[in-house]
């Protein structure tokens, strides 16, 4: 089984609505990152969090990670049109700084921002 | 700063045929990976780098997969003979060394075995 799921698989929303989405984990980790993929594109890094840090923002985003209860959230405020996309959590559990980390990817979100 | 390059981004084959995939990571960048994405699902990784040496290769599938990154800058990854289950988007990612940072991906490469 994978080590990061997301919740929910697929979401829908009216344009201007915040939309939230949750990562769970089994294993500590390093950190954990969050990406978006277009349909038919690779991965682009949203935000990475820190396994010692507890919120994080980045424009419209913000992330929580709550190492306790080996969980996160993403949360898009006012969303776009342009928004739609998979959004996947992948957890880092690297043991080797210097080797780079070792990301497993979760089976993401499907949101869809409409007009 | 350009980005990490793949090539092809379509192929198509048969069962039992080979094909290979070409990654150009960021310059610069020490550290590369090889992802596999099956529709609906999220990447896995196959095979990681660090300059010309196996990081990781644990979920590779040795017996018709294989990957080589020489001189610690291009890289392929072959896949011989191609099942139909090997249909999958392949990803190419790079990332900077000395810590635990974000990877940077390519735009993959489609595969379609029929």
């Amino acid at each position: 089984s994978q080590q990061g799921e997301e919740d929910p698989q697929a979401l829908s929303i009216q344009e201007g609505e915040n939309a939230t989405m949750n990562c769970s984990y089994k294993t500590s980790i390093n950190n954990l990152q969050w990406y978006r993929q277009n349909s038919g594109r690779g991965l682009v890094h949203l935000i990475l969090i820190r396994s010692n840090e507890r919120e994080k923002h980045s424009g419209r985003l913000r992330v929580t990670l709550d190492t306790s209860k080996k969980s996160s959230s993403l949360l898009i405020t006012a969303s776009r049109a342009a928004d739609t996309a998979s959004y996947f959590c992948a957890t880092d559990v690297g043991m080797i700084k210097a080797a780079g980390n070792k990301l497993t990817f979760g089976g993401g979100t499907r949101v869809l921002v409409k007009p | 700063e350009a980005g990490v390059a793949q090539s092809p981004r379509y192929k198509i084959i048969e069962k039992r045929q080979s094909v290979a995939f070409w990654c150009n990571p960021i310059s610069g960048h020490a550290t590369l990976y090889w992802y596999q994405q099956i529709l609906g699902q999220g990447p896995k990784l196959l095979i990681q780098f660090q300059n010309n040496g196996v990081v990781d290769d644990s979920q590779l599938p040795k017996d018709r997969f294989s990957a080589e990154r020489l001189k610690g800058v291009d890289s392929t990854l072959k896949i011989q003979p191609a099942k139909l289950e090997d249909s999958a988007v392949y990803l190419c990612a790079s990332s900077s060394t000395g810590g635990w940072n974000e990877q940077y991906f390519g735009p993959g490469t489609r595969l379609t075995v029929t």
